[in-house]
């Protein structure tokens, strides 16, 4: 069953602080990977996306990583800010799927406190 | 330009009406996509359109949902008989294209009570 799970399910963290926010699927096959980040209230916004041969991808201080043997991704947010918080959505998507196939997690919630 | 856009924001209905939501997609985008975000849940794929043409209808939930898009602009998704599982935020997102590797740009959601 293609599935994907995010952990941890909420985490708080002072402002400043690094974190991580992890990944895994089990879906196939594979076409690529994506992070969102949904602020309460908005719908998501696309962070990064990789495919199968990228390890890794940046956006500002946003850095994630993806490791297709394992099937796994990690999301790496460093000096983070108030801004921060949000949940953090991780998709993956289904090569030659149809939209349907597009599996979501259900999210990291991050609070980021001052 | 302008983003996604969603109407209404909130709605708040007494179970067994009917309700209409609408999505705005951004300007010259081919394709739409609607989900449900129940509480607590990942997004759940509902319906996608190319153009004004819905291929995949299988991920709505009942056929009590259904949704229509006029001019290849425009979409409303139409909950007939609402139960008070259909509360949830509805969100609309959209793509230049239709494939797994465009970004789908989304919408701010309609917030849905049923009563």
């Amino acid at each position: 069953k293609n599935q994907v799970e995010q952990s941890p399910q909420s985490l708080i963290i002072l402002e400043g602080k690094n974190c991580t926010l992890q990944c895994n699927y089990t879906v196939s096959p594979f076409s690529n990977l994506r992070w969102y980040k949904q602020d309460t209230g908005r719908g998501p916004v696309s962070l990064t996306i990789m495919t199968f041969s990228e390890n890794t991808k940046s956006n500002g201080r946003y850095t994630a990583t993806l490791d297709a043997d394992t099937k796994q991704s990690s999301l790496h947010i460093t000096a983070s800010q108030l801004s921060d918080s949000a949940s953090y959505i991780c998709v993956v998507s289904n090569y030659g799927g149809s939209q349907g196939n597009l599996i979501f997690g259900k999210g990291t919630k991050l609070s980021v406190k001052p | 330009g302008a983003g996604v856009s969603q109407s209404p924001s909130n709605k708040v209905t007494e179970k067994g009406k009917d309700v209409e939501l609408r999505c705005d997609p951004i300007s010259g985008h081919t394709a739409l996509y609607w989900y449900r975000q129940s509480l607590g849940q990942g997004l759940e794929f509902l319906i996608y359109f190319q153009g004004n043409s819905a291929p995949d209808k299988s991920g709505l939930p009942s056929d009590r949902f259904s949704a229509e898009r006029t001019g290849g602009s425009v979409s409303t998704l139409t909950i007939q008989r609402t139960q008070q599982e259909d509360s949830a935020v509805y969100l609309c997102a959209s793509s230049p294209h239709l494939g797994t590797g465009e970004t789908q740009y989304f919408g701010p959601g309609t917030r849905l009570l049923v009563l």
